[in-house]
């Protein structure tokens, strides 16, 4: 079956590290995305891609940066970790072309930054 | 802009209560409106969706109907169970984007007691 993945689920690190949160599906979904989660906000999208070699900003970006190398990963890099960036973050895919389409979700990074 | 405002929560029913948790939105156009779960410990799951005005998206007992007129997507249910504890987070997708993007409500934390 098909799915997506997230690597690993729960993740531990100083302020000031570089931390990468990986993300992997078989759907071979064009879109993918990563948002955070944090209480009071529901969802916020941090960076998504629409295909290989294509990056865009969300909501949230700054301390953030991803790649697309292929289709099916879009890892999520933490250049500087800062305790605000203490979140659950879940990546996400869909099929591209409607905004009527579901999207599949991962089951979540635990991120605590000390 | 676009925007989801959900009721606060906690919700806290017994089994067998009806349930009626209020979703509105601020959006261009037409969107799609999804109702997303999370259950404890795991990422977010379509629990359904409605791509046009007057649509009733359902799933599982779990119903709601797209009403333009008072920018409305109320989930409701009439016998809650246990299982159904959750997180809800009522989404849309703004017409004007066919790649998927979501914007979230903060979430409605629900607890069905015995």
């Amino acid at each position: 079956d098909a799915e997506i993945t997230q690597s690993p689920r729960h993740k531990i690190t100083e302020t000031g590290r570089q931390v990468t949160l990986a993300c992997h599906q078989t759907w071979n979904h064009n879109n993918m995305f990563w948002y955070r989660q944090d209480l009071g906000h529901g969802l916020r999208l941090i960076h998504y891609s629409y295909g290989v070699q294509d990056t865009n900003k969300g909501e949230v970006s700054d301390g953030y940066s991803v790649s697309r190398s292929n289709t099916e990963d879009l890892p999520l890099t933490l250049e500087s970790a800062a305790s605000s960036q203490t979140s659950v973050y879940f990546c996400a895919s869909s099929v591209q072309g409607a905004h009527q389409n579901e999207a599949f979700f991962g089951q979540g990074t635990r991120l605590t930054v000390v | 802009g676009n925007s989801v405002t959900q009721m606060e929560g906690p919700v806290t029913l017994s089994e067998e209560a009806f349930l009626t948790i209020n979703c509105t939105y601020t959006a261009t156009g037409y969107p799609s409106l999804f109702w997303y779960v999370q259950y404890p410990g795991e990422g977010l799951q379509l629990l359904l969706k409605a791509t046009k005005a007057d649509d009733k998206g359902s799933n599982k007992g779990f119903e709601a109907t797209y009403r333009k007129e008072t920018t409305s997507f109320h989930l409701e249910k009439g016998s809650v169970q246990v299982s159904d504890s959750a997180v809800y987070f009522c989404a849309l997708s703004p017409f004007s984007s066919n790649t998927g993007k979501l914007i979230f409500g903060q979430g409605t934390t629900l607890q069905v007691k015995p």
